[in-house]
């Protein structure tokens, strides 16, 4: 079973304010990090697919970076907006052909 | 356009009921999956299908049985429906081919199955 692990669970943010969370997976074998939003009431919405040590990728005011050699990535939101509250999702794939392990989510709220 | 779409949006049926959830994309993609989202709100896949073959066949019990007439269409069939069985389920779909997984995948809005 790997682990997924996406932390912290859930986090209030002043509107305005930056903020970021992690996503970490088993360092041993990395194949390829994706990143999905999630509204609620809607479906996962892909945000990033990381696949190289290093990677930087960024999507308006939300980025991402990954460190395969230690098992993390980043995901960072600059001046969170009301409109930025929602789940983000993590999912690993340690190898081609592997499924995707999604992680259990951090749950974001930005506060007006 | 809707890229992913599934129905019935809501189904709510019986112990030991047989029933199918269609999906259907129009992305042109190869690869189509389906998830479950479990009691802890995890997503996790059932199956996987590349250009109408079974690709990924997950731990799930065989009253589950997946049906891709073409590679635009993965239907999940349910037979003997349990309460357990409740859950929400997505059907998704990639570009990816042979089981890559480098792609984003596009989910559908997810059905909502209660089983009394």
């Amino acid at each position: 079973i790997l682990n997924v692990e996406q932390s912290p669970q859930s986090l209030h943010v002043q509107e305005g304010d930056s903020t970021n969370f992690t996503c970490s997976f088993p360092s041993s074998n990395f194949y390829a990090l994706h990143w999905y939003r999630w509204e609620t009431a809607k479906s996962p919405e892909a945000l990033f697919v990381m696949t190289l040590n290093g990677d930087e990728k960024k999507k308006g005011r939300i980025s991402a970076t990954l460190n395969t050699k230690e098992g993390y990535s980043y995901l960072y939101i600059k001046g969170s907006q009301p409109e930025d509250s929602a789940t983000y999702l993590c999912a690993f794939v340690k190898a081609a052909g592997n499924k995707l392990t999604f992680g259990g989510g951090t749950r974001v709220l930005v506060k007006p | 356009d809707t890229a992913v779409s599934q129905t019935p949006k809501y189904l709510v049926t019986q112990m030991g009921n047989d029933k199918s959830i269609k999906c259907e994309q129009n992305l042109g993609h190869d690869t189509m999956y389906w998830y479950k989202q479990d009691s802890k709100k995890f997503l996790k896949i059932m199956f996987s299908y590349n250009n109408k073959e079974l690709i990924i066949n997950e731990t799930v019990p065989n009253r589950f049985s997946p049906k891709s007439p073409d590679k635009a269409h993965l239907n999940l069939h349910i037979n003997s429906l349990e309460l357990g069985d409740s859950a929400v389920y997505f059907c998704a779909s990639s570009q990816d081919i042979g089981g890559d997984y480098s792609y984003e995948q596009y989910f559908g809005p997810g059905t909502r199955l209660t089983v009394t």
